[in-house]
């Protein structure tokens, strides 16, 4: 089966930028995707960017994506208390009912 | 935006009752409906991917017989935990994806089962 890797935790300061990283291993992926799941919550989608694609930003969100090495990155800029969950890559492959691969999960927490 | 909701959001059952929860799109019809489960501080596990008008399909290692899964009309799929034990006890995710691919898949707020 496909196999999303992600560090478990990642602390920051408030303020600082966090960089959360996620390898994957299927090169047929069309989408990739960031999502944040708070405590005891769903899931929120954050962002999504094209297997195409290198780089998309959205405010304080960066995505950079390299397709040669699978290598994806969210980064969140001016981290906020607020940002404190866990956050998890997901890829689409385009077989069966498309359905997402995610990974293990980053719990990112902010440092006041 | 897309929006899935998901009831209830929390429910605490007998050993040996049935506990149904709902998975409706509010705002767009969802041909792909997916069922997970999460176990605490794990990712998700996909338990079945239903499509609608049709049977679901189910991951290696899920009963089906158990874990029924209903996809009567383009915005509702149901599960329903048949007979629940205390390992049935775990937090239920279902997500929806639309017609259109880009959109990605919308997920509920989840249904944190507890199994006394």
């Amino acid at each position: 089966g496909e196999d999303v890797e992600q560090s478990l935790f990642l602390s920051v300061r408030e303020g600082d930028s966090s960089v959360i990283n996620c390898t994957y291993t299927d090169s047929s992926s069309t989408y990739l995707y960031w999502y944040k799941q708070e405590p005891g919550a769903g899931l929120q989608l954050l962002t999504y960017i094209f297997s195409n694609m290198d780089m998309k930003q959205d405010q304080r969100l960066t995505v950079l994506l390299n397709k040669k090495d699978k290598h994806l990155s969210l980064r969140i800029a001016d981290t906020q208390t607020g940002d404190s969950a866990i956050y998890f890559c997901a890829e689409s492959i385009p077989t069966g009912a498309n359905n997402l691969f995610f990974g293990t999960g980053t719990r990112l927490t902010v440092i006041p | 935006g897309a929006v899935v909701s998901q009831h209830p959001s929390r429910v605490i059952c007998k050993s040996g009752t049935s506990v149904k929860i709902e998975c409706r799109s509010l705002d767009f019809q969802a041909t792909t409906m997916f069922w997970y489960r999460q176990f605490p501080k794990q990712s998700l596990m996909l338990m079945a991917t239903s499509n609608e008008g049709s049977k679901a399909t189910y991951e290696q290692g899920v009963e089906k017989d158990k874990f029924l899964i209903n996809h009567a009309s383009l915005t509702l799929s149901t599960l329903t935990v048949t007979s629940a034990h205390p390992e049935d006890s775990s937090f239920y995710i279902c997500s929806a994806r639309s017609y259109s691919g880009w959109r990605g898949y919308t997920f509920g707020s989840g249904t944190r089962l507890t199994v006394v």
